[in-house]
């Protein structure tokens, strides 16, 4: 079965750091670019940053630029998102979600469960 | 403020027709790039309902249907069922400073 499976979510004060892990089975990861994307409670969803299959090519909101950095080990099959100087406003649930297809194409038919992130004091 | 418009809400009754509109710009799906779409239920991961503007993965009922002409898109649902009763949102690639991907800002769809 195909499956992501976020974790590292938690609760931190403003200024903190996390790191986010997302688990990939079922699937090739190299093959494919991935995605973290982000949800605050009751709002919508917002685009974070992508990871290219290779590794080579990351994009990030201008959000979170300079903050988070994404990385992945293809042989552990995992996907990393290195969360630093933390903001209240950083809160959400963090989906990892999977490229349709090898090349990125926006479309992202599978998706983790996500993990919280409160960022409060 | 999403670069991508939707309708805050949409309703309809059990078996009606429903759409749902995503606005855009020149920077976005004016310039040709894909739409696709997405279903969350309440509490869940959001689902991929159709992407590249019109085709629908495996396991995605004929009942949902995507379109996109000029700077919109439209989800269109019909015969409608109360499990349809979601968020959606569209979705495309922005070449402005606003960024990469980019949302739609979510229609709360209800099945009256």
């Amino acid at each position: 079965e195909v499956q992501l499976l976020e974790s590292g979510g938690g609760l931190v004060q403003p200024g903190g750091s996390l790191r986010l892990s997302c688990a990939a089975s079922g699937f090739t990861l190299s093959s494919y670019a991935m995605t973290w994307v982000r949800q605050a409670p009751g709002k919508g969803l917002e685009w974070v940053s992508t990871i290219s299959g290779s590794g080579v090519n990351t994009n990030y909101a201008d959000s979170v630029k300079g903050r988070f950095t994404l990385s992945r080990d293809n042989s552990k099959k995992t996907l990393y998102l290195q969360m630093n100087s933390l903001r209240p406003e950083d809160t959400a649930v963090y989906h990892c979600a999977k490229d349709l297809t090898s090349l990125p194409s926006g479309a992202f038919d599978i998706w983790g469960q996500g993990t919280m992130v409160t960022v409060s004091s | 403020q999403s670069v991508l418009t939707q309708p805050p809400s949409v309703s309809g009754a059990p078996g009606q027709r429903v759409t749902i509109s995503c606005t855009g710009s020149s920077f976005n799906i004016g310039a040709g790039y894909d739409v696709h779409w997405y279903q969350q239920l309440p509490g869940t991961a959001p689902k991929l309902l159709m992407y590249g503007n019109s085709n629908r993965p495996s396991g995605v009922p004929d009942r949902f249907s995507g379109s996109k002409s000029g700077t919109s898109a439209s989800l269109a649902i019909t015969g409608l069922q109360a499990e349809d009763e979601a968020d959606y949102y569209c979705q495309t690639y922005d070449i402005s400073l606003n960024g990469f991907w980019v949302f739609g800002g979510g229609t709360k769809l209800t099945v009256l």
